[in-house]
């Protein structure tokens, strides 16, 4: 079946570093997420992206943080500077309608982010 | 908020039990709900999904029906096998509906 891939899948950096995780979506797919799992807690929505731009975000996705797809490549999430409260696996997610009713969501395997 | 509840955080069965999965949201209207199944290195894979009272949603033999009166989307399963064995996630779309609040998962080991 259609597959979301995520690289790198694990990422080691130092705390105010800056780090890029990398998602290639379905390629038919038109909306694109972004999840943190903290080991033991819940799988939680980060944002949402449509058509270039930010559809939706929730608290947990600070100022720090930023989404973007040039030219139909990678759907990337930056965190700069990255704190060490954001060690976390972050899972990418692309569908092609709206993923809160109707669309089946495809998951990628994650990237487990480890801040020092 | 709306939120989704999931009681069991490890079940462990023999091949051959039934299974129950208990999943309880609260949230206004008719949200939608789903069920996914995440096995070890991969991300949640999507198994199926309901959105008005009383319909049934079922995949790979398992399924859940919604219902509005208690609030629940329990998943089950008449006969589980070993393969089975992975994380089960009750989810619920959001009010705008452009995103699903996942469950906290529930961990399922099936042994011969």
């Amino acid at each position: 079946g259609p597959k979301v891939l995520q690289i790198p899948s694990h990422q080691i950096i130092d705390m105010g570093q800056m780090v890029t995780l990398n998602c290639d979506p379905v390629s038919n797919h038109l909306y694109f997420y972004w999840y943190k799992q903290i080991l033991g807690q819940q799988m939680e929505f980060l944002v949402n992206f449509y058509n270039g731009k930010v559809m939706e975000k929730s608290k947990l996705f600070k100022d720090q943080f930023s989404v973007e797809r040039p030219d139909g490549s990678y759907f990337t999430l930056k965190i700069q500077p990255t704190a060490l409260e954001d060690s976390a696996v972050y899972f990418c997610a692309s569908s092609l309608g709206l993923g809160g009713r109707y669309a089946e969501q495809f998951f990628g395997p994650g990237t487990r982010l480890t801040v020092l | 908020g709306d939120s989704v509840t999931q009681t069991e955080g490890q079940v462990a069965l023999s091949e051959e039990d039934f299974l129950t999965i208990h999943c309880n949201y609260s949230a206004s209207g008719y949200p939608a709900l789903f069920w996914y199944v995440q096995y070890p290195g991969e991300g949640p894979q999507f198994l199926f999904r309901a959105s008005r009272d009383k319909e049934k949603g079922s995949s790979r033999g398992f399924e859940a029906t919604y219902d509005k009166g208690t609030t629940s989307f329990h998943l089950r399963k008449a006969s589980v096998q070993e393969s089975d064995s992975a994380v089960y996630y009750c989810a619920l779309g959001s009010n705008s509906g452009t995103y699903q609040r996942f469950g906290t998962g529930t961990k399922l080991q099936v042994v011969p």
